[in-house]
């Protein structure tokens, strides 16, 4: 198994433009979500999704867009990149969302907003 | 919003010695706690998850403890190696959703 693969590992933004940051997993996880590392500030949840169909938001959503298609794959879109949105982004997976189960976390994408 | 508090932020102790760390979070309500380990460079990895007052866990040289009534969980490490260098960080499920609310994080170094 690959567990979970973000693509980009980099990228580097011009204020304004729009990306997707890719994540998929192959372990079957009804669970997902999007994480951004800021230092000091750990991690804080952007959205997360119960299964495919169906998300919600997370403690800092604005700017941020998913959508859940598949049970394998959680993109998240940034609409119109600010420099706020620089940061290193963290997508994680579970067997269920209910707590008794851990995330398996990906390895990252770090984004540059100039 | 809910609050999760570790401490100490940072740490540095000797090879051999033992040590802890605490999770603070709101004692009413409680669904679940995670601990995971973040080495530099690389994500973070699950620990333990603790979700009944009481619970004691151990992996190895590291356990943890949860105390839900009085809203706290430790994590001890005994014997610290260089390899136990890391950030560890306790993730609490906000009852009555799927949010898990991270802490800042222990950054613990082993220094040989």
């Amino acid at each position: 198994n690959a567990g979970v693969t973000q693509t980009p590992k980099f990228q580097v933004l011009k204020t304004g433009q729009s990306m997707t940051l890719q994540c998929a997993q192959d372990m079957n996880h009804e669970y997902m979500s999007w994480y951004r590392q800021d230092p000091g500030m750990g991690l804080r949840l952007i959205h997360y999704s119960v299964g495919a169909g169906i998300t919600d938001q997370g403690e800092v959503p604005n700017g941020y867009n998913v959508s859940r298609s598949t049970t394998e794959d959680f993109p998240l879109r940034l609409l119109s990149a600010a420099p706020s949105q620089t940061s290193v982004y963290f997508c994680a997976s579970s067997y269920r969302g209910d707590g008794n189960y851990e995330q398996y976390f990906g390895p990252g994408t770090r984004l540059t907003v100039t | 919003i809910l609050n999760v508090e570790q401490s100490p932020q940072s740490l540095h102790v000797q090879e051999g010695d033992s040590t802890n760390f605490t999770c603070s979070f709101p004692s009413s309500n409680f669904y679940a706690l995670h601990w995971y380990r973040w080495e530099t460079a690389k994500s973070p990895e699950a620990l333990f998850v603790m979700t009944l007052n009481g619970d004691e866990k151990k992996k190895g040289r590291i356990s943890a403890t949860l105390n839900t009534k009085e809203g706290y969980s430790y994590l001890y490490i005994k014997g610290s190696q260089p390899e136990d260098s890391a950030t560890y960080l306790c993730a609490f499920r906000d009852p009555g959703t799927y949010k898990y609310i991270f802490g800042t994080g222990t950054r613990l170094k082993v220094l040989a």
